[in-house]
């Protein structure tokens, strides 16, 4: 398994600003995954972020909204931009650590968008 | 295109009752299946996992899971509940797709408990 922290928990964001997710792993992994839980819904997949190469976006997703760095193999970030009451969601990172098909998962990040 | 059908939104039981929970999938080849779950106000645990062999696998906390293909179905269930059980459910079916391996979630079951 892998230990994964993420930051901030929460936060309370105004309308048309831009919030940065951090996502800590405590080992190298080379696959990482992002999700959006929204009210009361399942977990939707936003993006797959590799070290060394492009996010890769799922449909109705956008870098332009949800830009993704992955610095190194223990990191990553999404940014939500330009932000609407609509993105307020539970956000929640992911990561594969043995390429075995397993997804552990961080306790997620609860934006709340006024 | 895969996908999870959860067809009970809310399911309440009693401490030391069983419980079983659906789960329909639909995917193209021999699927991965899991089931993670949600305490509230945290990230997702894994409970279970089914790769192949055999069909009935067995997770954490007392949790176990049966695959029947012939049904496309991996339903949960414990013989008797606890109280820390009351939580979110999902289920969730993925594949080796190349280097990626896509999950694609449930809507949930919320499980309540009654003392």
């Amino acid at each position: 398994s892998a230990v994964i922290s993420q930051k901030p928990s929460r936060d309370i964001c105004q309308r048309g600003t831009s919030l940065t997710i951090q996502c800590q792993v405590d080992s190298q992994v080379t696959m990482m995954f992002w999700y959006r839980q929204q009210p009361g819904q399942s977990l939707t997949l936003i993006a797959t972020a590799n070290q060394g190469s492009e996010a890769t976006y799922e449909s109705g997703f956008v870098i332009d909204k949800f830009p993704i760095s992955r610095p190194n193999l223990t990191f990553s970030t999404l940014t939500v931009s330009n932000m609407s009451p609509e993105d307020s969601s539970i956000y929640l990172c992911s990561v594969d650590p043995t390429g075995g098909n397993i997804q552990y998962f961080g306790a997620g990040t609860r934006l709340s968008v006024l | 295109a895969q996908s999870v059908t959860q067809p009970d939104i809310h399911i309440t039981v009693s401490e030391g009752a069983s419980l079983e929970l659906r789960c329909n999938y639909s995917y193209g080849a021999t699927p991965y299946l899991f089931w993670y779950v949600q305490s509230p106000g945290q990230g997702l645990q894994l409970l279970l996992k089914y790769f192949s062999g055999d069909t009935l696998v067995q997770g954490i906390k007392g949790f176990e899971a049966e695959f029947k293909r012939s049904q496309s179905s991996f339903n949960l269930r414990k013989p008797s509940v606890h109280w820390s059980d009351a939580a979110e459910y999902f289920c969730a079916v993925g594949g080796n797709t190349g280097t990626a391996s896509k999950l694609t979630f449930g809507t949930g079951t919320r499980l309540q408990v009654t003392l």
